[in-house]
């Protein structure tokens, strides 16, 4: 069955210093997404990146990379230069078919 | 453009109750999915509709139904509230080709019940 592991409930990092999401996902599929979502306090889901099974390079987007180690199944999320409105939780999801399964989530808190 | 849409914002229900939730896809976007998120979990999959069909149903009991109108909106439908109802329910929209596992999906805000 699939799965996404999220290990950190929580991380600090201050401003303007890199931060690294752990995220490890377990499937059979050979083909399958991963994404990186982003929920504030206000609840909305915000798409950060996505990456493709068989995409051979890392995905980025502007601050945010995606650590993807096929062999270990991990697809952690890096994002660099952290700034305050980055507080929020961070959610992994693996896409299969018809449906997103999501991991448990990292509340990450940027201190000035 | 406008994004996804869910009414009501706020919800509060007492035990035995039904509550229909409503949600408005990404103009373009044929499928809608609904996901249950309870206190400090992650999302949980309920439905996608797509085309009016359902496509996909998660580990739910049969007191949750959905269905799609013909301009792809969706409501989902509650019966008998139980008090682990309680929940951010999320729609999310996405332009699903056929046969792929590309899957983006654009979130709604949601709708926070609170059963009683």
């Amino acid at each position: 069955a699939q799965k996404i592991t999220q290990t950190q409930p929580g991380m600090f990092v201050q401003e303007k210093e890199a931060v690294t999401l752990d995220c490890t996902y377990d499937t059979s599929d050979p083909s399958y997404g991963l994404f990186w979502y982003k929920q504030p306090s206000s609840g909305e889901m915000i798409f950060l990146i996505y990456q493709g099974s068989y995409d051979q390079q890392n995905a980025t987007e502007g601050r945010y990379s995606l650590n993807f180690q096929k062999a270990r199944k991990s697809a952690n999320l890096v994002i660099s230069a952290s700034q305050l409105g980055d507080s929020a939780m961070y959610f992994c999801a693996m896409s299969h078919t018809d449906k997103l399964i999501f991991g448990t989530g990292t509340r990450l808190q940027v201190f000035p | 453009d406008a994004g996804v849409t869910q009414s009501p914002t706020h919800l509060i229900k007492t035990r035995g109750q039904h509550v229909t939730l409503r949600c408005s896809p990404i103009s373009g976007h044929k499928s809608v999915s609904w996901y249950q998120q309870v206190l400090g979990q992650g999302p949980q999959f309920i439905f996608q509709y797509y085309e009016k069909e359902e496509r996909g149903r998660g580990n739910f009991p049969d007191r949750f139904s959905a269905r799609q109108f013909p301009n792809y909106s969706s409501e989902l439908n509650v019966n008998a509230l139980l008090l682990g109802d309680s929940a951010l329910y999320l729609c999310a929209s996405s332009f699903l080709a056929r046969d792929t596992y590309y899957n983006e999906q654009f979130f709604g805000p949601g709708t926070r019940l609170t059963v009683l």
